[in-house]
């Protein structure tokens, strides 16, 4: 059964306190594996996407990598608006199939 | 570009009611995902759409529940009898899914369903 795991469950930075958040994964033909941001009261939006092993991607103060097993997403001197929970997301190799989530990660950034 | 809209926004039913729930995907969007969070829980597939055929429905938790896509636009999704477990928060997506790199979905702002 597809899995996907995310840690820590809540993070608390400085502003400023570079981090990282991680996402293990576990399942068969990885297609893509997607990084998301929500806001409280608002739907998952979009970050980016992430194909093969070695991959990454960069927006602003984000950074995301991948590897066989799992993916980082880098936090580089992050502002009280990087605030919100970063999930995480896998589907299979077919393609246009449902995404399997983790939990997500809590992430408050304080000034 | 206007994004995916949900309606409604929130949603509080007695046990026994009916609550019909639509999602409006992104203009031509073939592909149409439900999607639900029930508190504590990581957010769970319900079913898929390909234009107006149900792709895929293994994430539907019983015969509540029932989903259509009228002309491959938009989605309504019925609850019929509500029970208190339904609650939580559903979202629906849509992808253009034309060929590769065009599989991501992106997201309404979700219902807030809440079952009294």
């Amino acid at each position: 059964e597809d899995q996907v795991t995310q840690s820590p469950e809540a993070l608390r930075l400085q502003e400023g306190e570079s981090s990282s958040l991680n996402c293990s994964y576990t399942v068969s033909g990885l297609r893509g594996l997607f990084w998301y941001r929500q806001d409280p009261g608002k739907g998952p939006e979009f970050l980016f996407t992430l194909y093969s092993a070695g991959e990454e991607k960069e927006k602003e103060r984000l950074k995301a990598t991948l590897t066989k097993k799992e993916s980082f997403l880098h936090i580089t001197a992050p502002k009280p608006e990087d605030s919100a929970t970063y999930l995480c997301a896998v589907y299979r190799s077919s393609g246009n199939t449902p995404l399997v989530f983790g939990k997500g990660t809590r992430l408050s950034v304080i000034a | 570009e206007a994004g995916v809209t949900q309606f409604p926004s929130h949603s509080v039913i007695e046990k026994g009611q009916t609550v019909t729930l639509r999602c409006d995907p992104i203009s031509g969007h073939d592909n149409l995902y439900w999607y639900r969070r029930v508190m504590g829980k990581e957010i769970k597939f319900l079913l898929h759409f390909v234009k107006e055929s149900k792709q895929d429905e293994s994430g539907m938790p019983n015969n509540r529940f029932l989903a259509e896509r009228t002309g491959g636009t938009y989605s309504t999704l019925k609850v019929q009898p509500a029970e208190l477990e339904d609650s939580g928060v559903y979202f629906c997506a849509s992808s253009q899914g034309r060929g590769p790199y065009q599989e991501t979905q992106y997201f309404g702002p979700g219902t807030r369903l809440l079952v009294l």
